[in-house]
């Protein structure tokens, strides 16, 4: 079955602090993995996609294991408006059973 | 570029109504998907089309929802009749294709009373 496994949190972070969480998943054939973040209220929105071993954007870097199945979102020197929800999103394709199957999402909290 | 447009925002409905919600992708998305998000938890998958066709509605309730996409572009979720516990966010989402990275819209909140 699909499972995609994340810390819910909430993780409390002060500000300017490196935080990382984990997101582990169960089809080992996926070849694309996503991190959304959602803010109360709000749609999830793409905050990464990682193809190959990881993928850097300024602050953020997440990380691919293949081997170990999961996949790490890192946020160095966090900020204030980074308290949100992250959310891991694994596609599970083949046999019919397609789509994008979210994890239940880390509450990240920055305090100032 | 247009997002994923969704209608309504917002619907309160007594239970045993039925309610029926309105996506459009983005264009030329051919990947549209409607997932249900109880507060607190993620996103679950309903059902996914691909253009017009039903590639996976595992985790529709059947016996109350349906969907369709039948010109391959704008979608319809209709739950019928509603229970308290299908209140929740109803958010559409689309894609390029599958497995590429899926836009959502800004969701239609539905409250059953």
């Amino acid at each position: 079955r699909k499972e995609v496994e994340q810390d819910p949190g909430p993780f409390n972070v002060p500000e300017g602090a490196t935080v990382a969480f984990n997101c582990t998943y169960s089809n080992s054939a996926s070849q694309s993995f996503f991190w959304y973040r959602q803010d109360c209220r709000k749609e999830p929105k793409l905050l990464m996609s990682v193809y190959s071993s990881g993928n850097e954007d300024g602050r953020f870097t997440a990380q691919l294991n293949r081997a170990s199945q999961y996949i790490s979102l890192l946020i160095r020197d966090s900020k204030l408006s980074d308290s949100a929800t992250y959310l891991c999103v694994v596609p599970y394709s083949g046999g019919g059973a397609d789509g994008l199957t979210f994890g239940k999402g880390t509450h990240l909290i920055i305090q100032p | 570029e247009a997002g994923v447009a969704q209608s309504p925002r917002y619907k309160i409905i007594e239970k045993r109504q039925s309610v029926a919600f309105w996506c459009n992708p983005i264009s030329g998305h051919a990947t549209l998907y409607w997932y249900q998000q109880i507060l607190g938890q993620g996103p679950k998958l309903l059902i996914q089309f691909q253009n017009n066709g039903v590639v996976d509605d595992s985790q529709l309730p059947k016996d109350r929802f349906s969907a369709e996409r039948l010109k391959g572009v704008d979608s319809t979720l209709k739950i019928q009749p509603a229970k308290l516990e299908d209140s929740a966010v109803y958010l559409c989402a689309s894609s390029l294709d599958r497995d590429a990275e899926a836009f959502f819209g800004q969701g239609t909140r539905l409250t059953v009373v």
